[in-house]
């Protein structure tokens, strides 16, 4: 079935520093992405969406300039967190799909901390 | 706005029992889709069952089946002979139709634990 890959699992950083979250669709073609935020306990929170070649679309509340999206190929989403500070620790899940009437298929998730 | 709402924040099953998960929601739309996701402790998010709204038969896959209620605006998902790897979060969902539409609004989740 179709696979999606993010890479890291897991990572940490220090406060100021920036982290980049890759997202791949391994056996599809992924025209779209969405970066959900998942805290602890908690259900996962929409952050943005990202098409390919285009500009990504931000969910009300959540700083363009802090998260950054690019979709570059078909295949591959990246989100880079940017001057991180501690309260941007979470879990990070990126889900994909080929088609408008196909499902979502979830990464693992990356953890992120920031200490 | 759509809401997703799931009342039970745990839930507990003997194994081989079975149990259902509540799940309610909110729209305005006559068309949608709506989705139960398991996470387990991996956290791997993992379609169990969607349902399409204009259906009137209930889905099912396998040992998982949904009651699908569109006049009270309830979904609830049904594990059947529960086994020890259905313990995880679950997540019912909701997505609007149409082109370009398809964020998918979660409830808050509900923990299923199985006791052997």
């Amino acid at each position: 079935g179709a696979v999606v890959s993010q890479h890291p699992s897991r990572v940490i950083c220090k406060s100021g520093t920036s982290v980049k979250i890759e997202c791949r669709s391994l056996d599809f073609q992924a025209t779209t992405m969405f970066w959900y935020r998942q805290f602890p306990k908690q259900s996962l929170m929409l952050m943005a969406t990202s098409n390919e070649g285009s500009k990504a679309t931000y969910e009300q509340g959540v700083e363009k300039d802090k998260f950054l999206i690019n979709h570059a190929s078909l295949t591959l989403s990246t989100l880079t967190v940017t001057s991180a500070h501690p309260e941007d620790s979470s879990f990070y899940i990126c889900s994909a799909r080929s088609r408008e009437d196909s499902p979502l298929h979830f990464g693992n998730g990356t953890r992120l901390t920031v200490t | 706005a759509q809401t997703v709402t799931q009342s039970q924040p745990e839930m507990s099953v003997q194994e081989a029992e079975t149990v259902t998960l509540s799940c309610t929601y909110d729209t305005s739309e006559s068309d949608y889709y709506l989705f139960w996701y398991k996470q387990p402790p991996s956290r791997q998010m993992i379609l169990v069952i969607r349902q399409e709204a204009y259906k009137q038969q209930n889905a099912t896959e396998n040992r998982f089946s949904v009651n699908f209620q569109k006049a009270a605006k309830s979904f609830s998902l049904k594990i059947s002979d529960s086994q020890l790897g259905d313990a995880a979060m679950y997540f019912c969902a909701y997505r609007s139709p149409g082109a370009g539409s398809y964020q998918l609004t979660f409830g808050k989740g509900t923990k299923l634990s199985v006791i052997p």
